[in-house]
């Protein structure tokens, strides 16, 4: 079986400062993570993934994440949040077949 | 990247008419095929996966029935919503396997619907 535990629900920030989201996962064989961040009433919008290679992946919109295999996490980041940053986003893991699990999400506020 | 289309992206409909939400993958070919349901603010939730030319699998709890699911071609499924009820309002999303690129989901832009 797989998991993935998303432990906050809300992050806040103000602008300009770094942000974390945190995602640890649980799942059989090599993982295959990923994020995704979704705007009110729209569909997943892929953000970066980790399937093999360097453990710090870059990906859209300045944001990166780092896969550590030790604390099974992987953490989003980014160093300097935006106010238009703020969305719901999801942490996914999965082995080699296609079927993902999400985590509950992570509401994300950038203040001004 | 690779695409995927929903039709129609919000749909109002009276409680005991079916829906039917399509689901495409307009530039590559998608054996599997999912479909998830998401309430306000939280989580998607699977419904099924879809395997083109085979019958659905249901996630437990979800009636078979109730959530008819068609993955007629490798570019489009379909979910019908039979004899929809307000409890059936909800936003409804799919998603699609690409196998040329580790299997990698690829999600439809979702689609609201609201039984009145």
């Amino acid at each position: 079986a797989q998991s993935v535990a998303q432990p906050e629900d809300q992050v806040n920030v103000a602008e300009g400062n770094p942000l974390t989201v945190k995602c640890t996962y649980s799942v059989s064989g090599n993982p295959y993570l990923f994020w995704y961040v979704q705007y009110p009433n729209r569909g997943l919008q892929f953000l970066l993934k980790y399937i093999t290679g360097d453990n710090l992946v870059k990906g859209s919109y300045g944001f990166e994440a780092e896969f550590n295999k030790s604390q099974t996490s992987f953490h989003l980041k980014k160093p300097s949040a935006l106010v238009s940053d703020s969305a719901l986003y999801f942490c996914a893991v999965r082995d080699k077949e296609p079927k993902s699990t999400f985590g509950d999400g992570t509401t994300l506020t950038v203040k001004p | 990247g690779a695409v995927v289309s929903q039709h129609p992206s919000w749909v109002i409909c009276k409680s005991g008419t079916s829906v039917k939400i399509e689901c495409r993958s307009l530039d590559f070919q998608a054996t599997t095929m999912f479909w998830y349901r998401q309430f306000p603010k939280q989580s998607l939730m699977l419904m099924a996966t879809s395997n083109e030319g085979s019958k659905a699998t249901y996630e437990q709890g979800v009636e078979k029935d109730k959530f008819l699911i068609n993955h007629a071609s490798l570019t489009l499924s379909t979910l019908t919503v039979t004899s929809a009820h307000p409890e059936d309002s909800s936003f409804y999303i799919c998603s699609a396997a690409d196998r040329g690129s580790y299997n990698e989901q690829f999600f439809g832009p979702g689609t609201r619907l609201t039984v009145l």
